[in-house]
């Protein structure tokens, strides 16, 4: 079946530096949709990028994806950390059109920004 | 907008108790799911249902039933609550087959199993 990996635990950055965090994915289909969530403490998930086009960068609120099918990832990465992206960030898959109605998650990967 | 509102926010039970977490949604929306999230396993799929009286079973479905009566409501039981069990259950509804489809959450049920 499908399968997401991320970078795994947690992720500690001091403010301003970059952020990257991975993402790769296994599946049978060629045509999959991609997402990034976000978590933040007391709130409820929410969408933070989504792609299914091959090497095309996605952006939203500062933080860019790109979606390569060749290698399968579809890594999340922002130039600048703010104390605020301190969350929980998950990535996920869905296979559309294949009858399949499954989104699947990774593992989570919890970044905290320190000043 | 929409929104996605789970009962209880928290909910205690005993062990061997069955236990029923609520989820509605205004969005209209076909498909609706139930996931269970602990730390460091992620979000797993435990039911989702694609309309009203459908119901499928994901990868942690063992030890929950579900139910999709009406369109707008979800609700997933926990058959016998396990001792010592932690865990938050996010319910989330989205409009499927369309090229702006995601996922949207609700706030989650905390259960705590003494």
């Amino acid at each position: 079946g499908d399968s997401v990996t991320q970078t795994e635990g947690l992720v500690t950055l001091t403010e301003g530096l970059p952020v990257m965090l991975n993402c790769t994915y296994q599946t049978i289909y060629s045509n999959p949709f991609l997402f990034w969530y976000v978590h933040y403490l007391n709130e409820s998930p929410r969408l933070l990028l989504k792609s299914s086009t091959d090497n095309k960068r996605t952006e939203h609120q500062g933080f860019h994806a790109t979606l390569h099918k060749s290698s399968s990832s579809f890594h999340l990465q922002k130039s600048s950390a703010q104390l605020s992206d301190s969350a929980l960030y998950y990535c996920a898959l869905r296979n559309v059109n294949t009858g399949n109605y499954k989104y699947v998650f990774g593992a989570g990967t919890r970044l905290k920004v320190i000043a | 907008g929409g929104i996605i509102t789970q009962t209880p926010k928290f909910l205690i039970g005993q062990e061997g108790q069955k236990l029923t977490l609520k989820c509605q949604q205004n969005f209209n929306h076909d498909t609706m799911y139930w996931y269970r999230q602990d730390s460091g396993k992620g979000l797993r799929l435990i039911y989702y249902s694609i309309t009203e009286n459908d119901l499928q079973k994901g990868d942690l479905s063992e030890g929950y039933d579900a139910s999709r009566e009406k369109k707008s409501s979800f609700s997933l039981t926990v058959t016998s609550a396990q001792k010592n069990e932690m865990a938050v259950f996010l319910c989330a509804s989205s409009i499927t087959g369309q090229s702006n489809e995601r996922l949207f959450f609700g706030h989650g049920t905390k259960l705590s199993v003494l």
